[in-house]
């Protein structure tokens, strides 16, 4: 009865590098959710998907950042060409199609640029 | 645009006594609105919600109550815990955008024993 597992905890990456942050939603979900918390903030909503459909990429900005969720496997947020202000923790969230019982977290990633 | 804002940013209060936080959203078709316990190093985890057809909810030690009208909505800490130290985060969303929460910005709580 796993939760959202997120990998790696800790990653890092030199500027211009790639990130590629991985989230297993709780089994059975068919939701998933991405955000970001930067030191000393709340968590800003970056993007909604479901199975092989992103639902909503309000919160993503609009360059080097991009998401996807497989029909088979993790969800993926990937950052290319990483600066320094992408470091942050970076959170997963899963829920169940109707939603009721809201949404599940993982630990995060952890992402710092150097 | 939607917001939420959350305060106070740090209350401090003494073991057995009770912590209040307040939350105010701008976007009245908000109608769900839970409440996250996000500990050092660790995700948020919900720890209690409330939906727009209810006034106030209850779960042990812990109470939400939303007033509609004013578009304020509050979480109730009874006979507090030194556990209860972490960092709490409101939220609001609208059903009819998939689940997005829109986060206030923390209330970091200290329990002192």
């Amino acid at each position: 009865n796993a939760g959202v597992m997120q990998n790696p905890r800790h990653l890092v990456r030199r500027r211009g590098q790639e990130a590629r942050l991985r989230c297993s939603p709780v089994k059975g979900h068919s939701h998933v959710y991405w955000y970001r918390q930067l030191p000393e903030e709340g968590l800003k909503f970056m993007v909604y998907l479901q199975k092989e459909n992103i639902i909503d990429e309000s919160g993503m900005p609009k360059e080097r950042f991009s998401a996807e969720f497989p029909k088979e496997g993790p969800s993926i947020l990937r950052i290319q060409q990483v600066v320094r202000g992408d470091s942050a923790a970076y959170f997963c969230a899963s829920s169940p199609q109707d939603r009721r019982f809201g949404y599940t977290f993982g630990s995060g990633t952890r992402l710092t640029v150097v | 645009g939607e917001n939420v804002e959350q305060h106070p940013s740090t209350l401090s209060v003494q073991e057995g006594d009770s912590a209040v936080i307040k939350c105010t959203y701008s976007d009245s078709a908000s109608n769900y609105f839970p409440w996250y316990k996000q500990e050092l190093g660790k995700g948020p985890q919900l720890i209690i919600d409330i939906r727009s057809n209810v006034g106030e909810k209850k779960d042990q030690r812990i109470a939400v109550t939303l007033n509609k009208t004013a578009k304020h909505f509050s979480l109730h800490i009874t006979e507090t815990q030194p556990e209860d130290s972490a960092v709490y985060f409101c939220a609001a969303s609208k059903g009819n955008q998939g689940g997005k929460l829109i986060f206030g910005q923390g209330t970091e709580l200290s329990v002192k024993p």
